[in-house]
């Protein structure tokens, strides 16, 4: 069951613009968490927003939530070439993640 | 900061062999996972652990088990290991709750299976 959907799969982007990722997931969760992974290396924990909140912000970050439409928005504002990564999002509940497929992200320099 | 290590980065294994791959973290987590990863498929779940010697089925457990004698290592094992099974393994912990807390994730084994 996947509980994670990540939109668009693959996004490129010139340094200095924003970019924006979408997460839709299907049934009910305590918390939404958005991880990054480097080319070929483990997962890196970003933010996590809880299942009462709406927005979150941290440094360049800001993931918002909306239960009521089960979905979730990263924005990566003024984005370096150090951005470039696959990023995940994944519902959680319980002891448990569930992640989507990600988004490539490309930031060119 | 945590630290979630894994036994090898890259790991050669032929069909049939049985394959260990071991997992240690530093933080007294409770939790700890066991997830593959595969092109167009995402990471996905294949065993966690909530306690030492306590452990639950993820979303793909068939042919693999996995053993927590102490709390600080997981291990997952391909009883008999197929060329299906050639993937990235990711091992995890968490703190132990209620609510699902981030995750670390270790570096991850790639295995290839001939």
């Amino acid at each position: 069951s996947q509980q994670g959907e990540e939109d668009p799969q693959a996004l490129s982007i010139q340094e200095g613009e924003n970019a924006t990722m979408n997460c839709s997931y299907k049934t009910s969760i305590n918390n939404l968490q958005w991880y990054r992974q480097n080319s070929g290396r483990g997962l890196v924990h970003l933010i996590l927003i809880r299942s009462n909140e709406r927005e979150k912000h941290s440094g360049r970050l800001r993931v918002t939530l909306d239960t009521s439409k089960k979905s979730s928005s990263l924005l990566i504002t003024a984005s370096r070439a150090a951005d470039t990564a696959s990023y995940f999002c994944c519902g959680g509940s319980n002891y448990k993640l569930t992640f989507g497929k990600g988004t490539l992200l490309t930031v060119n320099p | 900061d945590v630290k979630v290590t894994q036994s090898s980065r890259y790991l050669v294994k032929r069909t049939g062999e049985k394959v260990f791959l071991e997992c240690v973290q530093d933080m007294d987590h409770e939790n700890m996972f066991w997830y593959r990863q595969d092109p167009g498929l995402g990471l996905r779940l294949i065993y966690f652990s909530y306690d030492v010697k306590m452990k639950e089925k993820g979303d793909i457990p068939e042919g693999y088990s996995v053993s927590r004698e102490k709390k600080e290592r997981f291990s997952l094992i391909l009883e008999s290991a197929s060329t299906n099974q050639t993937s990235m393994y990711l091992c995890a912990s968490s703190l132990s709750s209620s609510w699902a807390y981030e995750q670390y994730f270790g570096p991850g084994t790639r295995l290839t299976v001939t």
